[in-house]
């Protein structure tokens, strides 16, 4: 069992460009979360998805951040138009049906850097 | 070594010490509390966790406390080791919520 795997682990963009977060689940989590991280703080709650549904997306920034969570393939991430302040490590957790946060597993991260 | 609350975010400890990190949350209706793990360039991990019924657990070399008169939550971990240098959070979770709110974090250095 591979984790949950994200990618790239490390990202630069420039001011205004577009960023993809890649987030693959465990095995047998259809239950997706995004958290922001910035330097030298707690996690941050984005976003919840499962399969094809958007289920709680109160802690999004209302433009420019977008998450899906397609039938096939990882969630996404998306940032657009990036600035200076969505430089941070946005991590994703993957759960099973029912558990929640209790079976919560997080990836390593993803680590944007905007210049 | 002690923290105390999330206005100490830094804890060094000597090899072989006992640790306290501290966490006052905020939420009176929290029922479910977790401590996770952070190394550097890693993502949380799991260390422990406590229900709102219980006011003691025990993992290995790792105690939880949870005093919901004050909502005050504690991680110990005993024979503190240079391995367990990490960022530490806890976390609350309110009844019914799959989403748990983290703290700011406390560092813990361990000097060999």
């Amino acid at each position: 069992n591979a984790g949950v795997m994200q990618n790239p682990r490390h990202l630069v963009r420039r001011r205004g460009q577009e960023a993809r977060l890649r987030c693959s689940p465990m095995k047998g989590h259809s239950h997706v979360y995004w958290y922001r991280q910035l330097p030298e703080e707690g996690l941050k709650f984005m976003v919840y998805l499962q399969k094809e549904n958007i289920i709680d997306e109160s802690g999004m920034p209302k433009e420019r951040f977008s998450a899906e969570f397609p039938k096939e393939g990882p969630s996404i991430l998306r940032i657009q138009q990036v600035v200076r302040g969505d430089s941070a490590a946005y991590f994703c957790a993957s759960s099973r049906p029912g558990t929640g946060n209790y079976g919560y597993t997080f990836g390593s991260g993803t680590r944007l850097t905007v210049v | 070594g002690e923290s105390v609350g999330l206005h100490l975010p830094t804890l060094s400890v000597q090899e072989g010490d006992n640790s306290i990190i501290n966490c006052a949350y905020s939420n009176s209706a929290s029922d479910y509390f977790i401590w996770y793990k952070q190394e550097s360039g890693k993502g949380p991990q799991f260390i422990i966790d406590i229900r709102s019924n219980m006011d003691k657990r025990q993992g290995q070399r790792v105690t939880v406390l949870l005093n919901k008169t004050v909502k005050h939550l504690s991680l110990q971990i005993a024979a503190t080791q240079p391995g367990d240098s990490a960022v530490y959070f806890c976390a609350e979770n309110m009844r019914g919520s799959y989403i748990p709110t983290f703290g700011r974090g406390t560092s813990l250095i361990v000097h060999p």
